[in-house]
């Protein structure tokens, strides 16, 4: 069954960096696009990132400019490399898989258990 | 933009809930006649379960008193006879296009 875990979480200090992975099992990973979305504590859900299965991608206007994410088929992984890190920054982070692949899409997306970033 | 009415919904044991979430722009693609909107479920400290996709499609496991209804720009998540195990914070999605943009989440308890 499709598998995503997060890892790479943990405390920062404003203005540091963190490298997010998220690594992936169960589907061909290759083929679909990937997601970032994160939780502030207490808050809402807000979407951050987007990568195409063929590398192209989207970005948070909240984010963009100092997040990158990308991926490495060979490992089945996505990455969030963020940078300029602020205190708003502090959330859970998920990846999810999208729910189209490069051919048909079946309308369900998976998500990870999350990995907690603090920027204090 | 998704928009979720109520914010904070209180019902009893046994009663309907029913959540509403407005879209700013149709979501239904058609080209497939499909409305790309998604319900979850989340409770504390657990990431968002999916419930409903395409709108109205039960995923597999859920169950059968929950149900999604709606097409273009409005849309509703009922729970036909609420279970303790519902409390939690229900959001809605579309997948129309990236950005794929949440409601603000609805708070469910039991009156």
């Amino acid at each position: 069954q499709v598998q995503l875990v997060e890892s790479g979480g943990g405390v920062v200090q404003p203005g540091g960096s963190l490298r997010l992975s998220c690594t992936t099992s169960g589907f061909t990973f290759s083929s679909y696009g990937m997601h970032w979305v994160r939780q502030a504590p207490g808050k809402g859900l807000e979407w951050v990132a987007y990568i195409h299965f063929d590398g192209t991608n989207r970005y948070a206007d909240s984010v963009k400019g100092r997040f990158t994410v990308s991926r490495d088929n060979s490992k089945n992984t996505v990455y969030l490399q963020m940078s300029s890190l602020r205190a708003e920054d502090t959330a859970v982070y998920y990846c999810t898989k999208d729910h189209c692949d490069s051919s048909s899409c079946d309308g369900v997306q998976h998500w990870g258990q999350g990995t907690l970033v603090t920027v204090s | 933009v998704m928009t979720q009415s109520p914010d904070s919904l209180a019902v009893s044991l046994g009663e309907r809930a029913t959540i509403d979430c407005k879209s700013s722009q149709t979501v239904l693609y058609s080209s497939n006649n499909k409305n790309y909107l998604a319900w979850y479920q989340q409770k504390p400290g657990q990431p968002p379960k999916l419930l409903i996709y395409w709108a109205s499609t039960r995923k597999s496991g859920v169950p059968d008193r929950f149900s999604g209804s709606g097409s273009g720009t409005d849309f509703t998540l009922t729970i036909s006879s609420l279970q303790a195990e519902d409390v939690a914070v229900y959001y809605c999605q579309q997948y129309y296009r990236t950005p794929y943009t949440f409601g603000q989440g609805t708070k469910l308890e039991i009156k």
